[in-house]
């Protein structure tokens, strides 16, 4: 069954304190690996796509990379408007046209 | 500004009752899809539209239909509403590439905060 898992559920930095969120999959055939943010009810907002492993994505301070078996999103010097839940998504070869499987998210919380 | 848009955005309605919700998108996407957000489960998928008449079912359809007549709507219908439907809704597109049968990432609206009572 595919599956994709995301570490750690929620994560709390200091301002300018580095660090990284995990997304593993186990999926038949990826077709793309997708990262996501989300704000308190509203909708995810798209990131970063990743194709294939060794490929990485960078905008302002986050950092995607893709492995075989994982994804990190790497957040470089984080500020407080950088707080939201962030999401990892999958699209395999094998299901249904296109759908999503999400992982649970992380919730980043950033204190100055 | 490219964007999809659901209607209503809250609701506050009672069991047994008919709701549509309205998804519109603007980027002329052929992919469209429905999913529901709840704590602990994420997002599930309830629905999803290959193109105008072409629908099928994800992993959570029980108790909803859709309809796709055109290529920027995709309603979502409740049509008797239960408690288990209490949710957070979101409606998304995606463009789709058709020679190399995949979608490109996919656009999400604001979201419907639904409440059964």
């Amino acid at each position: 069954e595919d599956q994709v898992t995301q570490s750690p559920e929620a994560l709390r930095l200091q301002e300018g304190e580095s660090s990284s969120l995990n997304c593993s999959y186990t999926v038949s055939g990826l077709r793309g690996l997708f990262w996501y943010r989300q704000d308190p009810g509203k909708g995810p907002e798209f990131l970063f796509t990743l194709y294939s492993a060794g490929e990485e994505k960078e905008k302002e301070r986050l950092k995607a990379t893709l492995t075989k078996k994982e994804s990190f999103l790497h957040i470089t010097a984080p500020k407080p408007e950088d707080s939201a839940t962030y999401l990892c998504a999958v699209r395999t070869v094998y299901n249904q046209g296109g759908k999503l499987i999400f992982g649970q998210g992380t919730e980043l919380s950033v204190k100055p | 500004e490219a964007q999809v848009t659901q209607n209503p955005r809250y609701l506050i309605t009672v069991t047994g009752k008919k709701l549509t919700v309205t998804c519109s998108q603007n980027m002329n996407h052929e992919y469209m899809s429905w999913y529901r957000q709840d704590p602990g489960l994420g997002l599930r998928q309830i629905y999803y539209s290959m193109n105008v008449e072409v629908t099928d079912k994800g992993d959570v359809p029980e108790g909803y239909k859709v309809s796709r007549k055109e290529k920027r709507n995709f309603p979502l219908i409740l049509e008797s509403l239960s408690p288990n439907q209490t949710s957070l809704y979101f409606c998304a597109s995606s463009l789709r590439r058709q020679r190399f049968n995949m979608n490109t990432e996919a656009f999400f609206g604001q979201g419907t905060r639904l409440t059964v009572v």
